[in-house]
């Protein structure tokens, strides 16, 4: 497959690790956040979103964290898996009137047997 | 439950020629919106359609056009191809309102020579 993201940020954690994925994003307005897993040659997987009226929302082995006053928005995953390696996006929903996702530059996770 | 679909997966094109991509959405799914993903970066939105109309429109040349049917799903047509053009195209399926979660298709890899 085609690799993603050739300089990306990387955070290499072991198996069974707790990984912290950060993301600062730009526009105090937006007010809707979604995660997005891709692995090399797939389009975006949806992990998991966030609406600003909320500091934090859990998943399957995820949460997520959105500090408004900051404009920062961080993926948890617990128990890290090697299936879990692959590029971790944030975006944000620009409040313009329709649905329109910025994407932050992205995080490369590489994780360890 | 078929997810997004796109076709074709890859494609190549020579400078000038025009190029048209397909989207199935999820079942349900009112709304497509387009990005381009060029490698090492993250996505970049060019359209969302609705209801068969533009609903919004990013930072693209008018070379870019897109439609949406009546069965919702939807072409994005590239004309007078250029090198940079060069990117993986991912639809996006949603319900349509703005705070809404969006997912993506697999991606059409364009390869311009």
């Amino acid at each position: 497959g085609e690799s993603v993201g050739l300089h990306l940020p990387t955070l290499s954690v072991q198996e069974g690790d707790n990984s912290i994925i950060n993301c600062a994003y730009s526009n105090s307005a937006s007010d809707y956040f979604i995660w997005y897993k891709q692995e090399s040659g797939k389009g975006p997987q949806f992990i998991i979103d966030i609406r600003s009226n909320m500091d934090k929302r859990q998943g399957q082995r995820v949460t997520v964290l959105l500090n408004k006053t900051v404009k920062h928005l961080s993926l948890q995953i617990a128990a890290t898996q090697p299936g879990d390696s692959a590029v971790y996006f944030c975006a944000e929903n620009i409040n313009t009137g329709f649905q329109k996702l910025v994407f932050g530059t992205g995080t490369r996770l590489l994780v360890s047997p | 439950d078929a997810g997004v679909t796109q076709s074709p997966t890859h494609l190549i094109k020579t400078r000038g020629q025009q190029v048209t991509l397909r989207c199935s959405p999820i079942s349900g799914h009112k709304s497509v919106s387009w990005y381009q993903q060029v490698l090492g970066q993250g996505p970049q939105f060019i359209f969302q359609y609705y209801e068969k109309e533009e609903r919004g429109r990013g930072n693209f040349p008018d070379r870019f056009s897109a439609r949406q049917f009546p069965n919702y799903s939807s072409e994005l047509n590239v004309n007078a191809l250029l090198l940079g053009d060069s990117a993986l195209y991912l639809c996006a399926s949603s319900f349509g309102g703005m705070n809404t979660e969006a997912f993506f298709g697999q991606g059409t890899r364009l390869t311009v020579v």
